[in-house]
């Protein structure tokens, strides 16, 4: 199986601060990463998919780049909305597998 | 709005067989261009994929579970299921089921999830 890794696995942060967290990837998955924000008590929300494409109705300050095995999500001006568990979703080789998550946190 | 609600028993007793049921609204199942997965999340840990069935029936499971695994469309009724069979407390976890839009080379993440239902194995 591919192994997702996210780093960190915590981060405290402010409102207006801009956040990265990266995801890596044990093998190549060309540009097949998606990134999910899961809040407790619901599914988790699609927010990039294909490394850099934004997902419909998604806010512009979400953005993803990367290829291969290495990949950042980058929230610019944090909002108190965003402060949730973030995933990283391989979806080039079966099965997908998922990072094991960065918890965002109030500072 | 796609929307995607699992539903079934909470507790489920060692060696028995965990059946969700995952309806879907607001577009149709038997849409040629999705996949329908069922995802898991243990207690205070990631994410594990389970498995997928597309529009057509076939289906692709985790190996890790695919011998204890079924995953089936019923479109009459918009609804997906899952059913793992031999539980023991190591299949205690969140359940989703999620949608995956197709590219038509089988690469596919979720765009849309339901918010889970928490399945507990004890005797």
């Amino acid at each position: 199986d591919v192994q997702m890794t996210q780093s960190p696995s915590t981060l405290s942060a402010s409102v207006g601060d801009r956040v990265t967290i990266t995801c890596r990837a044990s093998q190549s998955i060309s540009r097949w990463l998606a990134w999910y924000q899961h809040k407790p008590g619901k599914g988790p929300n699609l927010l990039i998919y294909e490394a850099s494409t934004l997902q419909s109705g998604v806010s512009s300050r979400f953005s993803g780049s990367g290829s291969g095995t290495e990949f950042t999500l980058t929230i610019t001006s944090l909002q108190r909305d965003d402060f949730a568990t973030y995933y990283c979703h391989q979806y080039n080789h079966y099965p997908w597998t998922f990072g094991q998550g960065t918890k965002v946190e109030v500072k | 709005q796609m929307q995607l609600q699992e539903s079934g028993p909470g507790l489920v007793k060692p060696s028995q067989t965990l059946s969700l049921t995952c309806s879907v609204s607001g577009g149709s199942i038997s849409s040629g261009t999705y996949y329908w997965s069922w995802i898991r999340q243990h207690p205070e840990k990631g994410l594990e994929y389970i498995g997928n069935i597309y529009y057509s029936g076939s289906t692709y499971y985790n190996p890790s579970l695919k011998s204890r695994v079924t995953i089936s469309l019923d479109t009459s009724n918009s609804q997906l299921s899952l059913r793992l069979s031999s539980v023991t407390a190591a299949d205690t976890a969140v359940y989703y089921c999620a949608r995956g839009p197709s590219d038509g080379r089988g690469y596919h993440h979720f765009d849309y999830w339901g918010q889970g239902t928490l399945v507990t194995v004890s005797s």
